[in-house]
Formats: structure tokens, sequence, C-alpha cells
């Protein structure tokens, strides 16, 4: 059974702090995505990264994938109360099944 | 370009009666999964549907559960004889293909249904 481990559950800032949200396997996965979710709604794609190694940027966020694709980061620079909301990675493995982090739960102080 | 379309949103049910979630992919997408999602908890994959097909639903309970995406309709997960532990929210994504690329196979999610067992 593939697992993935997001760190840290929670995390609570001020507005204009860094952060980084870490997402690891044991398994290699053949592609790894970055969902946000908001209350009430289902997950949104933010990003798929798919080659070791990768950096993708989308605005004031940066996603890492592993050499060994088997981890990645999410790191948001400046965090601002828009950022706030629950932070899933998840793996995709064979027929395209999606296996989800348990979350980070982000707020955003102003 | 409508989203993936879910309903209903909300579904309240007493224990032993019958839940009937529905969820229409988005357009051209013939590849159906359905997601379930406890309360502060990520999402645990089902089931995983093609038009007609049943291809994976190694993740649904073997009793009280079942999935169907007929040639005409939208996808339909069932669950009979309601219990509390039942209560979740459920999620369908659509996918325009399976294997044929992480982009093309990329999971559109749908708003969910909250179900909760009385």
């Amino acid at each position: 059974t593939q697992l993935l481990e997001q760190s840290p559950q929670f995390l609570s800032i001020q507005e204009g702090e860094n952060l980084t949200v870490y997402c690891n396997s044991s398994s290699v996965f053949s592609s790894l995505q970055w969902y946000r979710q908001e209350p009430g709604e289902g997950p949104v794609l933010l990003v798929t990264v798919v080659t070791g190694g990768e950096v993708k940027k989308l605005k004031r966020l940066t996603f890492q994938f592993g050499d060994a694709r088997k981890d990645s980061s999410l790191h948001i620079t400046a965090a601002q109360p828009g950022d706030t909301g629950l932070y899933l990675c998840a793996g995709v493995g064979a027929g395209n099944m999606l296996t989800f982090g348990g979350g980070t739960r982000l707020m955003v102080k102003p | 370009n409508a989203g993936v379309m879910q309903n209903p949103r909300h579904l309240v049910r007493r224990r032993g009666q019958e839940a009937r979630l529905r969820c229409s992919p988005m357009k051209g997408h013939s590849h159906v999964y359905w997601y379930r999602q406890l309360p502060e908890e990520g999402l645990k994959f089902m089931v995983y549907l093609q038009k007609e097909n049943i291809i994976d639903e190694s993740g649904m309970p073997k009793e009280r559960f079942s999935a169907e995406f007929p040639k005409e309709g939208p996808s339909i997960l069932r669950i009979q004889q309601v219990v509390r532990g039942d209560s979740a929210a459920y999620f369908c994504a659509s996918s325009l293909l399976a294997g044929g690329g992480p982009y093309t196979d990329t999971q559109y999610f749908g708003p969910g249904t909250r179900l909760t067992v009385l």
C-alpha cells in the first residue's frame, strides 16, 4: 500500500512569513500533485510535478519534486491571509489512482 | 465549459436508509473516480469507472456500497443501509484520459456531497 505523509498537519503563521510543507513517501510515484481545498469545496489542482528534481513556481508558491520521486515540498513566500486553506499532496500511481496525504491546514493571520 | 457537478451538495439520512450520490463529469470526460473524505483528513480513493465499466473498486467497502456509470446519465454512488460511520464528504473527479500522461490524466474534482447520517 502506498502512503503519503504530510507535515506539519497544522500551521498558523502571521502574514508575511514564509513556510514549507512536506510530503514524504516510501513509494515512487509517476508524478505528484498539490491541491488546495477551501471549506465546503472540492480540491483544486495547483501543480503537477513529473521529473525527479523538478522545481515549479506559481507566483509566491514553489513546488519541488525529490530526485527519487518519493517526496515533494511546497514553499510559500510572504504568506497572505488569502493563502489560508487545506493543502493536499497526491501521488499518481498505477491506473491513474491518486493517493492523498493527510493534508496541511494553513492559517495565515493578518 | 462546466466543471464536474455533484448533487445533492448536502444529504441527510437516518440509519438504515439509502443514500444516492450523483456525479456528472466534465464534458468529454469518460473516466470517473469517487473519493471519501472524513473530517480533518485527506481523500481516500474508493472506485474508478469508465462508461458502463468498473475499472478499480479496491477502495470501496465490499458491502452496502456500489457504483455505476451508465452509458447515459451521471455516475451514481449508492450506499445502502447507511450507518453513522458513513458520514463524510464524497467527492467525484473526472479525467479526459487515464494512462495518456500526467496532463491528460489530470483529475478535476467536483464540489462534493456532504452526507450526514443521523
